[in-house]
């Protein structure tokens, strides 16, 4: 069966540190990709997606990126947070456009 | 691009009462439509989804319509209970390359006891 893996659960960072969020999903190949934002108590605002390898769209022009090293791989980077980079941060997998996502279990980011 | 629009944004209800809770869509190529929990603190968890060739599907309490010519559906949940409790989205996916969803704003749904 497919799992998704996504870490660390809790993060407290300073205004002004880099930010790395890992996501890996296991049995499956050539998964979509997704990451998502949730602000406190809102909806989920799609961040970046990826069909393949190298293949990444962003969706919200931010000081945020995104990678995909391996197939089933997914990263979330900043070089500088800022306060509004708070948040709740999902990472997603679909095998194909028949099926709803699956969500990995989060990252809570505050930065401070 | 898709834009999905969900009311209300907070239900209260009675234990076994239901509770209906809508969404509309912009994209008539919208040919998938998933409803997801989320309890507090937790990730979404896929509940329910209909296919665009669908009008109706159920699962036990919970149900799904849509509507393609009005392009809205809706979620249906009888016999509400306490752990019905949480946040759900609606989305609808577009065709096209990457297959993304598009989520509604959420509706908080409280069950009272």
């Amino acid at each position: 069966s497919q799992t998704i893996h996504q870490w660390p659960a809790t993060l407290v960072q300073p205004v002004g540190s880099p930010l790395s969020l890992e996501c890996t999903v296991e049995g499956t190949s050539n998964p979509n990709l997704y990451w998502y934002r949730q602000a406190a108590g809102r909806g989920l605002q799609l961040l970046f997606y990826s069909i393949g390898i190298d293949q990444i769209s962003s969706e919200v022009p931010q000081n945020l990126s995104a990678s995909r090293p391996q197939d089933r791989q997914f990263i979330l980077s900043s070089k500088k947070l800022l306060l509004s980079d708070s948040g709740f941060y999902l990472c997603a997998w679909s095998k194909d456009r028949e099926y709803g996502y699956t969500f990995g279990s989060g990252t809570r980011l505050t930065v401070v | 691009g898709e834009n999905v629009e969900q009311h209300p944004s907070t239900l209260s209800v009675q234990e076994g009462d239901s509770a209906v809770i809508k969404c509309t869509y912009s994209d008539s190529a919208s040919n998938y439509f998933p409803w997801y929990k989320q309890e507090l603190g937790k990730r979404p968890q896929l509940i329910i989804d209909i296919r665009s060739n669908v009008g109706e599907k159920k699962d036990q309490r919970i149900a799904v319509t849509l509507n393609k010519t009005a392009k809205h559906f809706s979620l249906h949940i009888t016999e509400t209970q306490p752990e019905d409790s949480a946040v759900y989205f609606c989305a609808a996916r577009s065709t096209g390359t990457a297959s993304k969803l598009t989520f509604g704003t959420g509706t908080r749904l409280q069950v009272m006891l």
